[in-house]
């Protein structure tokens, strides 16, 4: 899950296996979510967002998850390789156009 | 397409100082943005801009000033420099506001340090 703490969340998966990664969100009004990968030393990056009518949504090897009775949402990678090593943080829109981002979990694949 | 290139990648200042940040994108984009990111927290707004001539304060802009006089190009000042501004600052744009088909593309960031 997400932590505002100095340490993030690690998530450690072996190459070939599927991994979650969750994250809570704060406002039950937010309209929008977006999850993002960022590699070390480099900006975020999009990975695939969803709006909050959909409770499902699939990309290319990833799948996001959206539970707004309990405020969760998750990202699914399948077959996980070495190249998805990074971290990875969800955000939300509310107020229309404001954003808050999460601080992340660190995914580490194990080759 | 460059996308949105930022400069410097690295600064050290001292106390004091003074410093500008520039963003730059190719892409036309009408919104620009100045986060900062801490250790183990979440990307937090400092300013934004809707379009060329307008800025707007974010969730944390004290200590800092941005301008905005060309569409491509968002900058980001700041006027005496201190311990609690370093941090790694990243610039992003989109087209118009996030959400649906309209993602924020970010650049590769300016680590700042003030000592």
């Amino acid at each position: 899950g997400e932590s505002v703490g100095l340490h993030l969340p690690t998530l450690s998966v072996q190459e070939g296996d599927n991994s979650i990664i969750n994250c809570a969100y704060s406002n039950s009004a937010s309209d929008y979510f977006i999850w993002y990968k960022q590699e070390s030393g480099k900006g975020p990056q999009f990975i695939i967002d969803i709006r909050s009518n959909m409770d499902k949504r699939q990309g290319q090897r990833v799948t996001v998850l959206l539970n707004k009775t309990v405020k969760h949402l998750s990202l699914q990678i399948a077959a996980t390789q070495p190249g998805d090593s990074a971290v990875y943080f969800c955000a939300e829109r509310y107020n229309n156009n404001d954003m808050r981002f999460g601080a992340g979990t660190r995914l580490t694949v194990k080759p | 397409n460059a996308g949105v290139t930022q400069t410097p990648k690295f600064r050290v200042l001292k106390t004091g100082q003074s410093m500008t940040l520039l963003c730059a994108q190719d892409m036309n984009h009408e919104y620009m943005y100045w986060y900062r990111q801490d250790p183990g927290m979440g990307l937090r707004l400092i300013h934004y801009s809707v379009g060329e001539g307008t800025t707007a304060k974010g969730e944390v802009p004290d200590g800092y000033n941005v301008s905005r006089l060309k569409k491509q190009n968002f900058l980001l000042g700041l006027e005496s420099a201190a311990p609690s501004q370093t941090s790694v600052y990243f610039c992003a744009s989109s087209q118009d506001r996030v959400g649906f088909n309209n993602e924020q593309f970010f650049g590769p960031g300016t680590r700042l340090t003030v000592l």
